[in-house]
């Protein structure tokens, strides 16, 4: 079963517009979501986290929107630059204690950045 | 300060095999975490460390096993290897407290 879903492998974008990236819940206990970028090679980059208490956090470039009534949060990358092109990971966790310290990942999402 | 650092980064073994992981940690953190990741199955937890003793477990097999130094450097142990532990092994660190954790390069792994 799985609990953090990301429903597009895939999405492209023109330089300069939005990107945004969705991804689904279905755990109600999780209160922290977490957004990671991958390179090839390389490992996950943290890029952005949200809180449980909040509904909005921004970070330059990048905001994540938390919807905790639809289990739903989106990333959104305004301008997106060709060096965004990259898989995004959404994680989430069970609470902030030690007891409950994995992450639970989505499968990803591809994005391609056009010049 | 140096990120989290993985050795080897490639590796391949046979079947039947057993292989041994390593990961030092950004320094000042204490806890450690483990994920497989595969292209069909994403990034799946399979264990933290914190302070020398596993603090979580994710749902792989008794084969897979973890331990964590006095320094927080940490291995991971894979025994009879099969052909479907060929993965990508990464190994994260934080704080004290996840959830925000900060990923190695990862190690390669291929059983043939």
């Amino acid at each position: 079963d799985q609990q953090v879903k990301q429903n597009s492998p895939s999405l492209s974008v023109q330089e300069g517009r939005i990107s945004i990236l969705n991804c689904d819940y279905t755990n109600s206990m999780f209160d922290y979501f977490l957004w990671y970028k991958k390179y090839p090679a390389e490992g996950p980059t943290f890029l952005i986290s949200i809180s449980s208490i909040k509904d909005k956090n921004e970070d330059g470039r990048f905001t994540v929107f938390l919807n905790k009534s639809a289990k739903h949060l989106s990333l959104h990358i305004v301008p997106s630059q060709p060096g965004d092109s990259a898989v995004y990971f959404c994680a989430a966790s069970a609470g902030e204690t030690g007891a409950n310290s994995k992450l639970t990942f989505g499968k990803g999402i591809t994005l391609s950045v056009r010049p | 300060k140096a990120g989290v650092t993985q050795t080897p980064r490639y590796l391949i073994k046979t079947r039947g095999q057993q292989v041994t992981l390593s990961c030092s940690p950004i320094s000042g953190h204490r806890s450690v975490s483990w994920y497989q990741q595969t292209p069909g199955q994403g990034l799946q937890f399979l264990f933290e460390y914190f302070s020398e003793t596993q603090r979580n477990k994710g749902n792989f097999p008794g084969r897979f096993s973890g331990r964590q130094f006095s320094n927080s450097r940490s291995e991971m142990n894979v025994s009879t290897l099969e052909l479907g532990d060929s993965a990508l092994y990464l190994c994260a660190s934080s704080l004290v407290v996840p959830p925000q954790q900060y990923f190695g390069p990862g190690t390669r792994l291929t059983v043939t």
